[in-house]
């Protein structure tokens, strides 16, 4: 099925760090949404974007749905420690299900 | 609410055996979903349901795979004869709508930690 390319699969940064990660896709998509994963946890949403070149905020989260509407980024500004986790894009066309990315493991060193 | 009831958290099995996740969503609900997480395929959609009624389940692996949803408050996935390549975690979700505007109301529950022997 179709599926969307996340990357980087896994990032070790040092806290205070800035991070960024994205998504891109073969073809569009009208919803970019972006997930976090606890560990031991179900995804649960971030941030959702509905518009072409929209960018939005949530704390130190920032994300951005791309012009041409197959790709959006995801920035974390001054990590901390509970930021680890798994981060997963999602997109989605029109009424279907979510396509996700396969997730970008981050990892915070105090 | 309580959110996405899944059971169990753990299960460990041997090959051949067959398996059971259940889930309960969330009251109201209207659509549930069945996810396959694993390293090398990210999250996968398996199955999902509205009203109770199958819509796709273009993403079930395999016949060995089987899911149902009697009722509005319950859902089982099924893998008989489990086998090891089955091992993943397993998540339920359910939402009000399918509308890209109500995206916020997918929740994931806690998810079951299959290991087949």
């Amino acid at each position: 099925g179709q599926q969307l390319n996340q990357s980087p699969q896994s990032m070790f940064i040092q806290e205070g760090e800035d991070v960024s990660m994205n998504c891109t896709s073969s073809s569009i998509f009208n919803t970019w949404l972006w997930y976090k994963q606890d560990p031991g946890e179900g995804p649960v949403l971030l941030i959702a974007l509905y518009k072409a070149g929209e960018l939005t905020s949530n704390g130190r989260l920032t994300a951005q749905f791309g012009i041409t509407r197959k790709d959006s980024f995801l920035n974390i500004s001054a990590s901390i420690p509970s930021d680890v986790g798994i981060y997963f894009c999602a997109g989605q066309l029109g009424n279907t299900p979510l396509v996700f990315g396969k997730g970008t493991r981050l990892s915070v060193i105090a | 609410d309580a959110g996405v009831i899944q059971s169990p958290r753990h299960e460990v099995t041997e090959m051949g055996q067959e398996v059971t996740l259940r889930c309960k969503p969330i009251s109201g609900h209207d659509y549930l979903f069945w996810y396959r997480q694993t390293m090398m395929r990210g999250l996968e959609l398996l199955i999902y349901f509205n009203n109770n009624v199958p819509i796709d389940d273009s993403g079930m692996p395999e016949d060995r795979f089987s899911a149902k949803m009697p009722n509005a408050s319950f859902s089982t996935l099924k893998i008989q004869p489990s086998e090891p390549r089955d091992s993943a975690v397993y998540f339920c979700a359910s939402s009000l709508f399918l509308d890209r505007t109500t995206n916020e109301k997918l929740f994931f529950g806690s998810g079951t930690q299959l290991s087949v022997l």
